[in-house]
């Protein structure tokens, strides 16, 4: 079975331009999370979605916004693009468990850099 | 607000020693709790977790303990070894949502 699936794995931009990430989840997942980490951050979470609708949010500016299709493939984007924006972005597909608990498995994330 | 914290950023290991990793949480809705572990350049992969219903789970070289009433849990690595060097991220659930801690670097020396 296929793993989550990131693309691009880098990215360099400017201040002020605007980014789209995409992540493709493993087969069969409808839960899609992003996080942002930063170094001494850990992992920042940005947003979940599950069939194409935000079921969670994390506490991020409105420059940071994605959407899920009805494939599951969600995509990120950042607008503005600030040089704190620069972080490894990172991509995780739910499964629940048969305790019905969240299991998370990532991607290996984009490294974004704004200059 | 941090509600999971790893207060030690790091950890040195010599290989054949056990590791033992903290983790405290402050959200007591939390009722799942992981353990990622994570390399250069790559994501994080899953290691073990456990539910809130149990105090202990092992998985080979890993044993991850939960003491609920101090709101702490621990990841024990043993024997550690040189592969088991990466950084080691605590996460806990309350159904949907993951809260990670910052990270521990685990260094294992020869």
């Amino acid at each position: 079975k296929a793993g989550v699936t990131q693309t691009p794995r880098y990215l360099i931009k400017t201040r002020g331009q605007q980014v789209t990430l995409s992540c493709s989840p493993i087969s069969g997942h409808r839960s899609v999370s992003w996080y942002q980490q930063t170094p001494g951050q850990g992992l920042q979470f940005l947003f979940e979605y599950f069939s194409e609708t935000q079921r969670n949010k994390g506490n991020f500016p409105g420059r940071f916004s994605g959407r899920q299709f009805s494939n599951s493939r969600s995509e990120m984007n950042v607008s503005t693009l600030e040089l704190g924006d620069s972080a490894l972005y990172l991509c995780a597909s739910s499964r629940r468990t048969s305790g019905n608990h969240n299991e998370q498995f990532f991607g290996p994330g984009t490294r974004l850099t704004v200059l | 607000d941090q509600q999971v914290k790893q207060n030690s950023p790091s950890l040195s290991v010599q290989e054949g020693r056990i590791s033992i990793l903290n983790c405290d949480y402050t959200n007591s809705m939390f009722d799942y709790f992981l353990w990622y572990k994570k390399y250069p350049a790559e994501g994080p992969t899953f290691l073990i977790s456990i539910s809130s219903i149990k105090d202990k789970n092992e998985d080979g070289r890993f044993t991850v303990f939960l003491n609920k009433s101090a709101k702490h849990l621990s990841l024990h690595i043993v024997p550690s070894q040189p592969g088991d060097s990466a950084v080691y991220f605590c996460a806990a659930s309350d159904n949907y949502k993951l809260s990670f801690g910052a990270g521990t670097t685990v260094t294992v020396r020869a």
